[in-house]
């Protein structure tokens, strides 16, 4: 089941800061996270398993309630380069395939 | 670092025709995915290969099939295609409970 996230667009100014939210229905594994430009592949930038154990890039954070099988990503003192589409994906078991939720379009000003 | 290497980049097809696409994972990834990606969409997942076995199966058309072979490279054959077919067709690999490292994508226009 896809799962859903919020809000479906923002627009920043650069310097401010931005919570994406990904929610699911269905007891959840690992939540990923990736980022990506128009016509571009996503781009890794945060992988949170069940059990507490999270991986990413240094300046991004994320957290994951494993009850309510919630993950916000939070993006803070925000860049131009910060602008894309973002998604969140699910999986429910071990190695299993992810389902991405429809995207969150970040815009980024001057 | 070697990343995931899709071909062809871009394709173009008559309706009713056969497209092969091909992937190349990254070295000791034990995971394979395929995602299709419609413009303004969310990536959809296809299938997946751990081991060269088929281990998830997602919204892929009868039309479609997909392997893994012995080197782990992964092809994905779409026969008969639709105009619907029509989108961005992204590889993936990953390690295990890993991050996906996606592919550059095949675009693949059906006219």
């Amino acid at each position: 089941q896809q799962p859903v996230q919020s809000p479906q667009a923002v627009i920043l100014r650069e310097g401010e800061d931005a919570v994406i939210n990904c929610s699911s229905s269905k007891a959840l594994y690992s939540v990923h996270w990736y980022r990506q430009k128009h016509g571009e592949a996503p781009v890794f930038l945060m992988i949170l398993l069940k059990g507490g154990e999270q991986k990413g890039h240094e300046k991004i954070s994320a957290s994951f309630n494993e009850k309510k099988q919630q993950s916000s990503l939070y993006l803070t003192a925000s860049q131009l380069s910060y602008s894309g589409t973002y998604f969140c994906g699910t999986g429910i078991r071990s190695q299993g395939n992810l389902i991405f939720g429809k995207g969150t379009k970040l815009s980024v000003k001057p | 670092a070697a990343g995931v290497i899709q071909s062809p980049r871009h394709l173009i097809k008559e309706k009713r025709e056969t497209a092969t696409l091909k992937c190349y994972p990254i070295p000791r990834h034990d995971t394979v995915y395929w995602y299709q990606q419609g413009p303004g969409q969310d990536p959809q997942f296809l299938i997946s290969f751990y081991e060269k076995m088929q281990s998830d199966k997602g919204s892929i058309p009868d039309r479609f099939s997909a392997q893994q072979f012995s080197d782990y490279h992964s092809e994905l054959n779409m026969s008969s295609l639709e105009l619907g077919d029509s989108a961005l067709y992204f590889c993936a690999s990953s390690p295990w409970d890993g991050e996906l490292f996606f592919g550059e994508g095949s675009r693949l226009t059906v006219l």
